[in-house]
């Protein structure tokens, strides 16, 4: 069975801070996806990575995929009030989804 | 785009009792799937579709039943509601099953008493 296990659970920080998210597992996958969700809303796609060692960034947000397809780290530079809320990583052919990390930003 | 519409958004059920979860996409989307949300447990997969006429179990299926008889639309039921199926469900499309973006519906906030 597939599982991701994303770290830390919860992160309160202030705006301006730097902060790293990261999704690890014992399996390989053959893509990891990363999603935000807001209170009341559904999950919304941030990004896919495919191929090992991938960096792609989004604005103030770089997301990892980890050489050996196995983890993902999701870093955001310069973190803003509007970051808040819940980031999910997912993957594998069933898309299993990570626990997720509640992200709070405070100014 | 209406995208993916769930309905209701809030639905109270005593136990024992049986309702469904309504869910339709307008996007041609053949992959459809039904994940529940309870607190510090992320998304889990209940059931899902890749297609007109085939479902099959995720990783929590127990006390609920799915179909899929057109691409739009894949109904959830609850055949017997249990206060453990207290949670808000999230219905998901894709274009594909493997590595495509999932667009989810608002989700449906369900307390069983």
């Amino acid at each position: 069975t597939q599982l991701l296990e994303q770290s830390p659970q919860f992160l309160s920080i202030q705006e301006g801070e730097n902060l790293t998210v990261y999704c690890n597992s014992s399996s390989v996958f053959s893509s990891l996806q990363w999603y935000r969700q807001e209170p009341g809303e559904g999950p919304v796609l941030l990004v896919t990575v495919v191929t090992g060692g991938e960096v792609k960034k989004l604005k103030r947000l770089t997301f990892q995929f980890g050489d050996a397809r196995k983890d993902s780290s999701l870093h955001i530079t310069a973190a803003q009030p509007g970051d808040t809320g819940l980031y999910l990583c997912a993957g594998g052919t069933a898309l299993i989804f990570g626990k997720g990390t509640t992200l709070s930003v405070s100014s | 785009n209406a995208g993916v519409t769930q309905t209701p958004k809030f639905q109270v059920l005593k136990t024992g009792q049986s309702m469904t979860l309504q869910c339709a996409q307008d996007m041609n989307h053949e992959y459809m799937s039904w994940y529940r949300q309870d607190p510090g447990m992320g998304l889990r997969l209940i059931h899902y579709s890749v297609g007109a006429g085939i479902t099959d179990q995720g990783e929590v299926p127990n006390g609920y039943n799915v179909s899929r008889s057109t691409t739009e639309d894949f109904p959830l039921r609850l055949l017997s509601a249990a206060p453990s199926q207290t949670s808000v469900y999230f219905c998901a499309s894709s274009y594909g099953r493997y590595g495509g973006e999932l667009f989810f519906g608002e989700g449906s906030r369900l307390t069983v008493l």
